[in-house]
């Protein structure tokens, strides 16, 4: 089984401020990461996923992430961050048999002027 | 635009009630997933279906009924609920449920607010 850490249920931020959003799991095999983003009354869309290959991932509307193996992490990055970013971001892991997600209590991304 | 339509986006219903959910995916997808989503939470599993066949159920209250009547369609038929019921719910599709060549995670639709009134 998989479960998914992130610390930080809240990051307040100023616009053009960078970001980092941590995650870590914890997995006895290995692992597929993600992250998600949810905005107000929508579903979750994919920021970026880590498969195999570069530990550097590089995701949709600016964002970042770099897998650690061994530090288990998958933290999620930004250089500058627009008020439109404001939104609840999932970390999320799959084994690499099942393509079903474990995923993290989420961080809320609080942007402001 | 999402790929996976989801209706009504929103649902008042009372305890005595029988409604039914609806999700579409033209992907050709052959894993669906219902997720149920608690406010400042994270998606909790319900069921996976997988080439129409329910392969996973995580333990929901058989008030829940999951249906599948082809690989473009999933049901969730509702009945006897209770207000702690009251969530949005999230439908997802992937292109099958054991990972493959081709490595695309879920897909997800912009869900059904439900209130138990």
């Amino acid at each position: 089984a998989q479960s998914v850490t992130q610390l930080d249920s809240q990051v307040p931020v100023f616009e053009e401020a960078p970001v980092e959003l941590r995650c870590n799991y914890s997995s006895s095999v290995s692992v597929y990461l993600f992250w998600y983003v949810q905005y107000p009354n929508q579903g979750l869309q994919l920021l970026l996923k880590y498969l195999s290959g570069s530990t550097l991932v590089k995701g949709i509307n600016g964002f970042e992430a770099e897998f650690n193996k061994s530090q288990t992490s998958f933290h999620l990055r930004k250089p500058s961050v627009h008020i439109s970013d404001t939104a609840e971001y999932f970390c999320a892991v799959s084994d690499t048999g099942y393509s079903t997600l474990t995923f993290g209590k989420g961080t809320m991304l609080l942007v402001s002027p | 635009d999402t790929e996976v339509t989801q209706t009504p986006k929103h649902l008042v219903m009372g305890m005595t009630n029988k409604k039914s959910l609806k999700c579409e995916q033209h992907m050709g997808h052959r894993a669906m997933y219902w997720y149920k989503q608690k406010a400042k939470k994270p998606p909790e599993l319900m069921f996976v279906y997988s080439y129409e066949k329910l392969s996973i159920n995580e333990s929901v209250p058989s008030r829940f009924s999951p249906e599948c009547p082809n690989s473009s369609l999933l049901n969730l038929h509702l009945h006897a609920l209770q207000p702690e019921d009251s969530a949005l719910y999230l439908c997802a599709s992937s292109q099958d449920l054991t990972w493959g060549a081709t490595n695309q995670p879920q897909h997800f639709g912009d869900g059904t607010r439900l209130s138990i009134l």
